[in-house]
């Protein structure tokens, strides 16, 4: 099945750095989504993005719509210890009949 | 608690039998899925239904087979279990195309 493109694999940051990831598509996407995921837990929605462009903000997380819809990125600022998980970005692309496709993802290391 | 809720959350189970892994949403929501997460963390889509009809199914052996009873629930059955179903299986739900909310896992360890 269709791929997401997700960088980097993994990250190891001391706290209260900034922290960025992105994801790259083949094909264009008309929803974008960035979800965490912690040890033993689903995956949970972070920001969802619906437009070309759009810059989304949650709390110290943003995230943005690439202008191709092709891409996008998630910062996380002034990082803190329970940011550690695994951050996955998602797609939906047109007719897909609501089958996301995820990225690999990255997990993140948060040193103190 | 308004929540996707799967049980059991672990399943330690021998190569060859059968078992199965129940999911209910009290969100609402018209379709629910099934994603199979790998040891390396990737998340495959294995099916999707809505309203009750099967709406997505890939590339899975015939040995898993979905069952939904009512929108609220989406049942996942398998049978002849091999080494390799070993994973963390994850019922999510939807309402439309919005995001998709998922449940906590089922980690599958078959010996």
């Amino acid at each position: 099945g269709q791929q997401l493109n997700q960088s980097p694999q993994s990250m190891f940051i001391q706290e209260g750095e900034d922290v960025s990831m992105n994801c790259t598509s083949s094909s264009i996407f008309n929803t974008w989504l960035w979800y965490k995921q912690d040890p033993g837990e689903g995956p949970v929605l972070l920001i969802a993005l619906y437009k070309a462009g759009e810059l989304t903000s949650n709390g110290r997380l943003t995230a943005q719509f690439g202008i191709t819809r092709k891409d996008s990125f998630l910062n996380i600022s002034a990082s803190i210890p329970s940011d550690v998980g695994i951050y996955f970005c998602a797609g939906l692309n047109p007719g897909s009949a609501r089958q996301l496709t995820f990225g690999s993802g990255t997990q993140l290391t948060v040193l103190p | 608690d308004t929540a996707v809720s799967q049980t059991p959350k672990y399943l330690v189970t021998q190569m060859g039998n059968d078992k199965s892994i129940k999911c209910e949403q009290n969100l609402g929501h018209d379709t629910m899925y099934w994603y199979k997460q790998d040891s390396k963390k990737f998340l495959k889509i294995m099916f999707s239904y809505n309203n009750k009809e099967l709406i997505i199914n890939e590339t899975v052996p015939n040995r898993f087979s979905p069952k939904s009873p009512d929108k609220a629930h989406l049942n996942l059955h398998i049978n002849s279990l091999e080494l390799g179903d070993s994973a963390v299986y994850f019922c999510a739900s939807s309402q439309e195309r919005a995001p998709l909310h998922f449940g906590n896992g089922t980690r599958l360890t078959v010996t």
